[in-house]
């Protein structure tokens, strides 16, 4: 059975610090796909990156930047020089490929930056 | 080219009472799936559809919820006899058809379910 751990709850960070949003993921499936959400006060999902588990390189994009470890079944997501508009909860989602499937997702990180 | 769009958006009913989620996938997706938010928890997958085809109801109660996906028209989720308990965020996301593996799945806004 597949299944998302995001073991932080509530992260409170001062404005300018980075954070690192954990995620670890269970699988028996040797291909699958692992994606980041991020759901601000207003309560849309807005989708931040999809990887799948052959690409272990490592993304950056702007103040954003992902390490996928296949070794530790870990997905971790950096927000560097966090600022206010951060603040959101944060989902990590995991689908096995079999063509069009539903998502896993964890429970969330609610990240709050403190100006 | 508009995104998934759900509505209402927001919906109050009275213990007892139907409620039905719309939900209209983006232009030229053909898949749609149904998940529901409980509060301070993440969302958990209902039901994925194709048109006029129930794929995987693996996550639906077995009663008083129902989904459609007509030819013609939204997607439609249905609870009957609503409870306190449905009360939650029920987010509608749509894919296009792909063979090489799950598509980045396009949420809508989300429909939040008030049970008085």
């Amino acid at each position: 059975a597949q299944k998302v751990t995001q073991a932080q709850t509530e992260i409170s960070v001062v404005e300018k610090e980075d954070v690192t949003l954990d995620c670890v993921y269970e699988t028996r499936d040797t291909t699958y796909y692992l994606f980041w959400y991020k759901q601000p006060p207003s309560g849309e999902l807005v989708f931040l990156i999809r990887r799948n588990s052959f690409d272990e390189q490592n993304e950056i994009s702007g103040r954003y930047s992902w390490n996928f470890q296949k070794s530790t079944s870990s997905f971790n997501f950096t927000i560097t020089a966090s600022q206010v508009v951060d603040s959101a909860v944060y989902f990590c989602a995991l689908s096995e490929r079999r063509g069009n499937t539903p998502l896993v997702f964890g429970k969330g990180t609610r990240l709050s930056v403190i100006a | 080219n508009a995104g998934v769009m759900q509505n209402p958006r927001h919906l109050v009913r009275r213990r007892g009472q139907e409620a039905r989620l719309r939900c209209s996938p983006m232009k030229g997706h053909s898949h749609v799936y149904w998940y529901r938010q409980l509060p301070e928890e993440g969302l958990k997958f209902m039901v994925y559809l194709q048109k006029e085809n129930i794929i995987d109801e693996s996550g639906m109660p077995k009663e008083r919820f129902s989904a459609e996906f007509p030819k013609e028209g939204p997607s439609i989720l249905r609870i009957q006899q609503v409870v306190r308990g449905d009360s939650a965020a029920y987010f509608c996301a749509s894919s296009p058809f792909t063979a090489g593996g799950p598509n980045e799945q396009f949420f809508g806004p989300g429909t939040r379910l008030t049970v008085l």
